[in-house]
């Protein structure tokens, strides 16, 4: 079985501040990890994902996330908030083989607020 | 290039009532999932189907049908809507066998349908 906790529901960072979404799994076999973005009254985007190989994976509009397997977290940051990236950000495992069919888990959602 | 479209967009509906909410992809994508979100719960997965005329149950599947008669569309029936059915419903699509394996490959949301039971 497997599990996503996001710490935080809610996370406020002013613009051009460090933006840090924390994101721990829980799963019985190695995971596939991926960051949606939710905008307002829109559906989910693929922010970026990690399947195999480098632990730093990079995805759009400057955000990055780090596969640490002995903390089994994947956080995702970006140097440099900017307005545009007030949403709600989710995290989410998969994992390969069997009968996973790319089935996704979600995380709770953290939505983010970026004052000026 | 469409992706994937859900219809309706927006919906009302009476306890006991009934309505199908169809998803259609137009990227020959192999899967399709249905999912609800909820307030602080994320998405929870409802129904997927793995290919044309085949369904599987989700997290959540209880008083939920869907159907695959094609590969391109997906079909979420509510048969009596409960007012614990009200949520926002998103229809997510993956897998192109061209472009290698599956797990490589992200799933591709639809913008939801708002769905309101009373």
């Amino acid at each position: 079985a497997q599990s996503v906790t996001q710490l935080g529901s809610h996370v406020s960072v002013s613009e051009g501040a460090l933006v840090l979404l924390r994101c721990n799994y829980s799963s019985s076999v190695p995971p596939y990890l991926f960051w949606y973005v939710q905008y307002p009254n829109q559906g989910l985007q693929l922010l970026l994902k990690y399947t195999t190989g480098a632990t730093l994976v990079k995805g759009i509009n400057g955000f990055e996330a780090e596969f640490k397997k002995s903390e089994t977290s994947f956080h995702l940051t970006k140097p440099s908030a900017h307005m545009s990236d007030a949403a709600e950000y989710f995290c989410a495992v998969s994992y390969a083989g069997g009968t996973s069919y790319g089935k996704l888990t979600f995380g709770q959602g953290t939505i983010l607020t970026v004052h000026p | 290039n469409a992706g994937v479209t859900q219809t309706p967009k927006f919906r009302v509906l009476k306890t006991g009532q009934s309505m199908t909410l169809l998803c259609a992809q137009d990227m020959n994508h192999e899967y399709m999932y249905w999912y609800r979100q909820d307030p602080g719960m994320g998405l929870r997965l409802i129904h997927y189907s793995v290919g044309e005329g085949t369904t599987a149950k989700g997290e959540v599947p209880d008083g939920y049908n869907v159907s695959r008669l094609k590969k391109q569309n997906f079909l979420l029936g509510l048969e009596s809507a409960a007012p614990s059915q009200t949520s926002v419903y998103f229809c997510a699509s993956s897998y192109d066998r061209i472009a290698g394996p599956y797990s490589n490959q992200p799933q591709h949301f639809g913008d939801g349908t708002r769905l309101s039971i009373l």
